[in-house]
């Protein structure tokens, strides 16, 4: 398996505009995660899906962003309208029983 | 709310300096202690789990022990690939989620 996939692995955008994250889960795995990451609060949970549903989305800052699962191979995270203050990395990580895989991250600027 | 906390945020060792890396959690119902490994511009590497006090895991020169209160990432020997940044995480049985020390910084100079 080639592990969680994401993309784009960076992302430039200016203030105002939209933006979308996708992630591709490890197949079979039935929790999947969205986590920010940032100097200043490190590793947070932003909404985490277990069978394509939404559990838990208390983490997502604010109504600016949503995520949806459509499929169990498949998942994206939008932020609308985007603010420099979203500057941040971006990972996506899925889980079956036990241990989380974590994908390699966007890297996402807001100028 | 559960909180981990590590120490310390940086550690300079020589190569073959062994030393301990630090996690204190306050977690309600305690379902399991993650380590994971994080490189720059990667995203985190799954290490070890625990799930009882007195657990112990090892991989290579790495050791993680579980106590009621904290665990701890025991490094032997270090070698310069071993620089990385050592992350905690725990989850409880309420929810799904993993909870995320801020992370140690650990560099080793040849």
């Amino acid at each position: 398996d080639a592990g969680v996939i994401q993309s784009p692995r960076h992302e430039v955008t200016e203030m105002g505009q939209e933006v979308t994250l996708r992630c591709k889960p490890i197949s079979g795995h039935d929790y999947l995660f969205w986590y920010r990451q940032t100097m200043m609060r490190g590793l947070e949970l932003l909404i985490y899906f277990n069978n394509n549903v939404p559990i838990d989305d208390s983490g997502m800052p604010e109504d600016r962003f949503s995520a949806k699962m459509p499929n169990a191979s498949f998942s994206t995270l939008k932020i609308q309208p985007s603010e420099p203050r979203d500057s941040a990395v971006y990972f996506c990580a899925s889980r079956d029983r036990t241990e989380a895989f974590f994908g390699q991250g966007t890297r996402l600027t807001v100028v | 709310e559960d909180q981990v906390t590590q120490s310390p945020e940086a550690l300079r060792l020589q190569e073959g300096e062994s030393s301990s890396l630090n996690c204190s959690y306050t977690v309600s119902g305690l379902r399991g202690l993650f380590w994971y490994r994080q490189d720059p511009g990667k995203g985190p590497e799954f290490l070890f789990t625990l799930y009882s006090a007195g657990e112990e895991k090892e991989k290579e020169r790495l050791k993680a022990t579980l106590t009621k209160k904290e665990s701890f990432l025991h490094i032997t020997a270090p070698k310069p690939e071993d620089s990385a940044t050592y992350l905690c995480a725990s989850t409880n049985f309420g929810n799904e989620k993993l909870t995320f020390g801020t992370g140690t910084r650990l560099t080793i100079i040849p």
